[in-house]
């Protein structure tokens, strides 16, 4: 069974902070992308990462696959409240159409 | 481009009955996807349709059924509830080209068994 672990599960911080959140697995993905979720809502994709290696970035988020391709990091430069919510990271083991989700990190920006 | 749309938000029933759920994708669309999320088991894979036929099916017992239509649409069927699937359901489509499988979801049934 392919699993993703994601960490921490928690992170609460103040305006302007940066964080790092991680994704890891034992299994090689063709794929993985990060989400982010806020209470009540579908979770929105933020971005895909396909080539081992790659790192794109969003304003003030960086993602990053590793060269293996069995995980990932989110970072987050100066964090606004805005930031708040559940960022879920999953990937597709194959071209299959299922995603693998992780336990999600809940992240909580103070003002 | 509307987004993917998903009948009803909420839902209330009672154990022993059955329920429906209806998911419309984004125009073009060939998959759609369930996922049923609670907080101890978080978003866990149900299953795919792609062009009419279930291509992929997660870990859930036959009680959990779904379909889908000539125009995408999808339906999620779950008979005989228990107490345990009081969870938020998502419907997510996905272009599936090029290899890659990108989600996106609509906003969720949350579905409560009392």
């Amino acid at each position: 069974t392919q699993l993703l672990e994601q960490s921490p599960q928690f992170l609460s911080i103040q305006e302007g902070e940066n964080l790092t959140v991680y994704c890891n697995s034992s299994s090689v993905f063709s794929s993985l992308q990060w989400y982010r979720q806020e209470p009540g809502e579908g979770p929105v994709l933020l971005v895909t990462v396909v080539t081992g290696g790659e790192v794109k970035k969003l304003k003030r988020l960086t993602f990053q696959f590793g060269d293996a391709r069995k995980d990932s990091s989110l970072h987050i430069t100066a964090a606004q409240p805005g930031d708040t919510g559940l960022y879920l990271c999953a990937g597709a083991p194959s071209n299959t159409g299922k995603l693998i989700f992780g336990q999600g990190t809940t992240l909580q920006v103070k003002p | 481009k509307a987004g993917v749309t998903q009948t009803p938000r909420y839902l209330i029933k009672t154990r022993g009955q059955q329920v429906t759920l209806s998911c419309s994708p984004i125009s073009g669309h060939r998959s759609v996807s369930w996922y049923q999320q609670t907080p101890g088991q978080g978003l866990q894979f149900l299953f795919e349709y792609f062009s009419e036929t279930q291509r992929n099916k997660g870990n859930f017992p036959g009680r959990f059924s779904g379909r889908q239509f000539s125009n995408s649409r999808s339906e999620m069927n779950v008979s005989t509830l228990e107490l345990g699937d009081s969870a938020l359901y998502l419907c997510a489509s996905s272009p599936r080209t090029g290899g890659i499988t990108e989600a996106f979801f609509g906003q969720g049934t949350r579905l409560t068994v009392v």
